[in-house]
Formats: structure tokens, sequence, C-alpha cells
């Protein structure tokens, strides 16, 4: 079945750095794929998806691109903010048929000023 | 518009007893996902709900676990017993039909069983 693997954290950083998280997956056919994140006592929200290969998802300065060639969707943000601590999960679809996903183990980010 | 409501926000009880989880989805959507989140096993779907219809419940642990959809605003998740290794945060997340993967998520149950 579909299954998703992203770099382990935590991720710290200054503000204003460069931001990278790790995504690759393993699918058949072509999967959609998502960015979700969870704020500290919070559920997950959607942060940005891409449904094909090379489309690019972007939402509040961040960015990942569909790279079915490397079979990865890493997150990436130019500066971070201390807002931007949270835990970060990939996902993707769990099969054609159906409408559920599957969720990476989540990297969590800390962001210090 | 309200979003996901889930109660109880925290749930602590003794093993063997029954736990009963409820959730009450953003009205109009038509998927209802129950997920169980650990730090060791991380995101886990337990099952879901198209319609009020399960569609999937492979993620159901066991037995002691059961889900029902009574209605398009209501939801539960039962354990029965309960016991120490269902110790977690519970889920639920409701989505529209039309975008699916869209998921709106609760602000979760903590659930801890002694």
């Amino acid at each position: 079945g579909n299954s998703v693997t992203q770099m382990e954290g935590p991720v710290t950083l200054s503000e204003e750095a460069f931001l990278t998280i790790n995504c690759t997956y393993t699918a058949t056919g072509y999967p959609s794929l998502f960015w979700y994140v969870q704020y500290p006592g919070e559920g997950l929200q959607l942060l940005l998806k891409a449904t094909k290969a090379d489309d690019k998802g972007s939402n509040k300065g961040f960015e990942a691109t569909y790279r079915k060639e490397t079979t990865s969707f890493h997150l990436e943000k130019g500066s971070v903010q201390v807002s931007d601590s949270a835990v970060y999960f990939c996902a993707l679809n769990k099969n054609q048929a159906g409408t559920a996903l599957i969720f990476g183990k989540g990297t969590t980010l800390s962001v210090s000023s | 518009d309200a979003g996901v409501i889930q109660s109880p926000r925290h749930e602590v009880t003794e093993m063997g007893q029954e736990v009963t989880l409820r959730c009450k989805p953003i009205s109009g959507h038509n998927s209802l996902f129950w997920y169980r989140q650990t730090m060791m096993r991380g995101l886990e779907l337990l099952i879901y709900f198209n319609n009020n219809v399960p569609i999937d419940d492979s993620g159901m642990p066991e037995d002691r676990f059961s889900a029902k959809m009574p209605n398009a605003s209501f939801s539960t998740l039962k354990i029965q017993p309960s016991e120490p290794r269902d110790s977690a945060v519970y889920f639920c997340a409701s989505s529209l039909e039309d975008r699916p993967y869209e998921q709106y998520f609760g602000p979760g149950t903590r659930l801890t069983v002694t």
C-alpha cells in the first residue's frame, strides 16, 4: 500500500532561517500529496496540497513541489518565524478508491527568536 | 462556523472501564474520520464514514473498539474494555464529499487509561 516517510525531528532554527523538511513517498498510481500542520494543543490543519506531478502547493510562505521522478514532496520556507513552531505532517491518499489519508510520523519544528 | 467538536477533551479512566468519545462534524461535511495519535505510532486512521456509512475500518485495533455514526451530525468511538495501551489522543476529522482530502480536525480527546 501507499506509504510516506518524512525526516525525523526535531528541527531547531533561528528566526528568519531557511526551512526544509524532507518527505518521500511510495505509491501505486498517482497520489495526491499534502502537508498538514499541528500547532500545540490543536488538531491538524491542511497547509498545502499538490494533486499531480510538478504541481507546486503554497500557503503562508510555505511551498512544496510534487516530484514524481524522486517521489518527493519536500516542504520549504524561506524565512521562518517563531509562530511557525509546530509539528508538520506529510500525507498522501491511502489508495485510489477511497478518501482516507496516510500520514507520516510528523516533524517537530522549533523556531527561536 | 463552528469547527469539528469533540468531547470530552480529557478522559482519565481505569483499565476495564468503557470509554465513549464523541464527535460532531462540520455541518454539511459528508465524510468523518477517527484517528489515534501516539508518540510511538504517530497518527493512525482507525475508521472513516461516508454519508454515515462505515467505509474502511481496517485500522480499528481489535474488537474492543467500535464506532457508530447514527446521523450526519454525530459519531461515537467506544472502547470496551479499555486498556492502558489505549492511552492516546483521539482525533475526529470531517471533509466535504468533493474535497475528501481537505480534512478539518477537531481539538482531540486525550485519553489516559490507568
